[in-house]
């Protein structure tokens, strides 16, 4: 079975300075992998995401997002947070050819971002 | 404009007591799933549709049942809940393509006293 490993639950950034979510995955075969963001008392809204092709992936809000196979993972950076970026953010893989299509997800991080 | 829709968002219950949380989309998606969400643990499948008239067992479907009523709707059942099952629960959907992504609820919030 597919899992997802988020380093760090809580990560704390000044406004201004770079944001890094690190996710790793297990998986023989390289999955479709997936970023949500879920802004408090709301339902997760997907950031970007990685299926084919080009392994930066850039997304809403100026999130990007680098898959690398070699290290199975899939970081979220953003070089400047604001304020608004505030909020939960979570990894998600997809198998290839799962039955049900259905997505893992990762524990979850929340950031924080002092002015 | 709806999306995924569900109802109640805010429920209460005594240990034992059944409910069903409602969930309906209309984006036309054949898949359709119910992930619980509790600190720490991202969220976790319950149980999910991949297509109408077809029910699956997620990763933790003990103390659930679900009924695909029709392509749009996807219930939520707790015939009798326990404490352990307060949590946050969120329905979504996903259409044929298997890189497409989840469009989720906005959530049920469910507190077992």
């Amino acid at each position: 079975a597919q899992s997802v490993t988020q380093l760090g639950s809580h990560v704390s950034v000044s406004e201004g300075a770079l944001v890094l979510l690190r996710c790793n995955y297990s998986s023989s075969v390289p999955p479709y992998l997936f970023w949500y963001v879920q802004y408090p008392n709301q339902g997760l809204q997907l950031l970007l995401k990685y299926t084919t092709g080009a392994t930066l992936v850039k997304g809403i809000n100026g999130f990007e997002a680098e898959f690398k196979k070699s290290e199975t993972s899939f970081h979220l950076t953003k070089p400047s947070a604001h304020m608004s970026d505030a909020a939960e953010y979570f990894c998600a893989v997809s198998e290839r050819e799962a039955a049900g299509n259905k997505l893992t997800f990762g524990g979850g991080t929340r950031v924080l971002v002092k002015p | 404009n709806a999306g995924v829709t569900q109802t109640p968002k805010f429920q209460v219950l005594k240990t034992g007591q059944s409910m069903t949380l409602q969930c309906a989309q209309d984006m036309n998606h054949n898949s359709m799933y119910w992930y619980r969400q509790d600190p720490g643990m991202g969220l976790r499948l319950i149980y999910y549709s991949a297509s109408e008239g077809t029910t699956d067992k997620g990763e933790v479907p003990n103390g659930y049942n679900v009924s695909r009523l029709n392509k749009r709707e996807f219930s939520l059942r707790l015939e009798s809940a326990a404490p352990s099952q307060t949590s946050v629960y969120f329905c979504a959907s996903r259409g044929l393509a298997t890189t497409g992504e989840l469009f989720f609820g906005e959530g049920s919030r469910l507190t077992v006293l």
